[in-house]
């Protein structure tokens, strides 16, 4: 059974640090990893897809990393900014019968102060 | 291009009662998949359905079940609802040109429900 971890749970840091989160998978017959930001009661916003045959994406500030043969993932945020405080999700695909689902972790809780 | 919409947005339900949840899927897509996502959890699989028949289920009981139309916009009904059920429902559409294509998917805002 694929298991999806996230660390930290929690951040805070200040304004304009660069951060990185990190996501771990317990099987490595992953097809896509994405990134997922989510504000607080709302629904899911798509921020990076990184294929199977990729290594990372890259998309304004944020850059992806994908490692399957360890089971991890990082995501970097670069001059973090008060907007980027949100809880970032990490999720793989898999096969499930005919065709696929995701799988998320719990996610990191970010605050970016000023 | 309209994307993934959710209805209704809130709803408040007593223990015992019935839901349906709905939701359309992007345009030019034919799957939808269902999640259930619990307060200070990550989301959670509950099934998928392509060109209306059910394509992959997660762990939940018989008394979830789902629905896809010909327009390939989706029902999600719970019966005889537990307090358990009370949490945000994430639909999400995708294009499968084929069973175990690995499309992306796209999500819709999610239904937030509380039973009392």
């Amino acid at each position: 059974k694929q298991e999806v971890t996230q660390i930290p749970a929690a951040l805070s840091v200040p304004e304009g640090e660069n951060l990185v989160l990190n996501c771990s998978f317990t099987d490595s017959a992953i097809y896509n990893l994405q990134w997922f930001r989510q504000d607080p009661g709302k629904g899911l916003t798509s921020l990076l897809l990184i294929q199977s045959s990729q290594r990372e994406q890259t998309s304004g500030r944020l850059n992806a990393s994908l490692d399957k043969s360890s089971g991890r993932s990082t995501l970097y945020i670069a001059a973090s900014q008060p907007g980027d405080s949100a809880t970032y999700l990490c999720a793989v695909y898999i096969l499930t019968g005919g065709g696929n689902k995701l799988t998320f972790g719990t996610g990191t809780q970010l605050k970016v102060e000023l | 291009e309209t994307g993934v919409t959710q209805s209704p947005t809130h709803l408040i339900k007593t223990r015992g009662q019935q839901v349906t949840l709905r939701c359309s899927s992007q345009s030019g897509h034919n799957t939808v998949s269902w999640y259930q996502q619990a307060l200070g959890q990550g989301p959670q699989f509950i099934f998928q359905y392509y060109r209306e028949e059910e394509n992959g289920r997660g762990n939940f009981p018989p008394r979830v079940s789902g629905l896809q139309f010909p327009n390939y916009s989706s029902e999600l009904n719970v019966n005889a609802l537990e307090l358990d059920d009370s949490a945000l429902y994430l639909c999400a559409s995708s294009l499968l040109v084929a069973r175990g294509n690995t499309d992306t998917q796209y999500f819709g805002p999610g239904t937030r429900l509380t039973v009392l």
